[in-house]
């Protein structure tokens, strides 16, 4: 099965800027990229949806260039709470969902 | 997510053991999914399904089989449990609007078979 790729691991510290970006050169044409958070030993947790441009809530952003053959999402201002894996979904045509290994955040003081 | 709950939360298992794991939800989803995820690893899909009577098998199926029994319940079972079969295992359901789809996760089963 297709599989989006994002970085493996990442690295900041309390009141930065984080973009982690995916890639998913194949998505389907009528499906939206999806970003859930995951905390240890917790289910993974719905952050952000999108399916072009930019999308913003109370949490992150979500770019996604016109092509939507990548999205980036930003999380402003992260602190110590924002330590936890951070999973890019997207569908190809005909295949389910996948998860990735997903992007592993620490947050440094 | 308490509207998707998980039995038992914990099990510890001898190899070779029949073990079920259940898991509801009241969030009137048609779609249920089965994950496992090892150690510092991503999520694999088990299985899936899409409605009472549809059932699908996702990347990892071998050793595992699945039941349906309502909209709200789904149940993973290990027929003849195995050492490497210890995972943690969580139940998703998805309300499968079309695009969207977005996916809400059970606590999680932590599963040892020794």
């Amino acid at each position: 099965l297709a599989k989006t790729t994002q970085p493996i691991s990442m690295d900041s510290y309390e009141g930065q800027e984080v973009n982690i970006t995916c890639s998913h050169n194949n998505i389907a044409t009528n499906d939206y990229i999806t970003w859930y958070q995951q905390f240890p030993s917790q289910g993974p947790r719905f952050i952000i949806q999108g399916y072009k441009t930019k999308v913003t809530n109370e949490v992150a952003s979500l770019f996604i260039p016109a092509d939507r053959k990548s999205s980036t999402l930003s999380l402003p201002r992260v602190s110590l709470s924002d330590t936890a894996v951070y999973y890019c979904l997207a569908r190809w045509a005909g295949n389910m969902l996948t998860f990735g290994g997903g992007t592993r955040l620490m947050v440094k003081p | 997510d308490a509207d998707v709950t998980q039995t038992p939360r914990n099990r510890i298992t001898k190899t070779g053991k029949r073990i079920m794991l259940e898991c509801s939800q009241t969030k009137g989803h048609d779609r249920m999914y089965w994950y496992r995820q090892d150690p510092g690893l991503g999520l694999q899909l088990i299985y899936y399904s899409f409605d009472v009577k549809d059932i699908n098998k996702g990347e990892i199926s071998d050793g595992y089989s699945v039941s349906r029994q309502a909209q709200a319940k789904f149940s993973l079972s290990l027929e003849s449990a195995i050492p490497n079969q210890t995972a943690l295992y969580f139940c998703a359901t998805s309300d499968g609007v079309t695009g969207t789809d977005t996916q809400y996760f059970g606590p999680g089963t932590r599963l040892t078979v020794l």
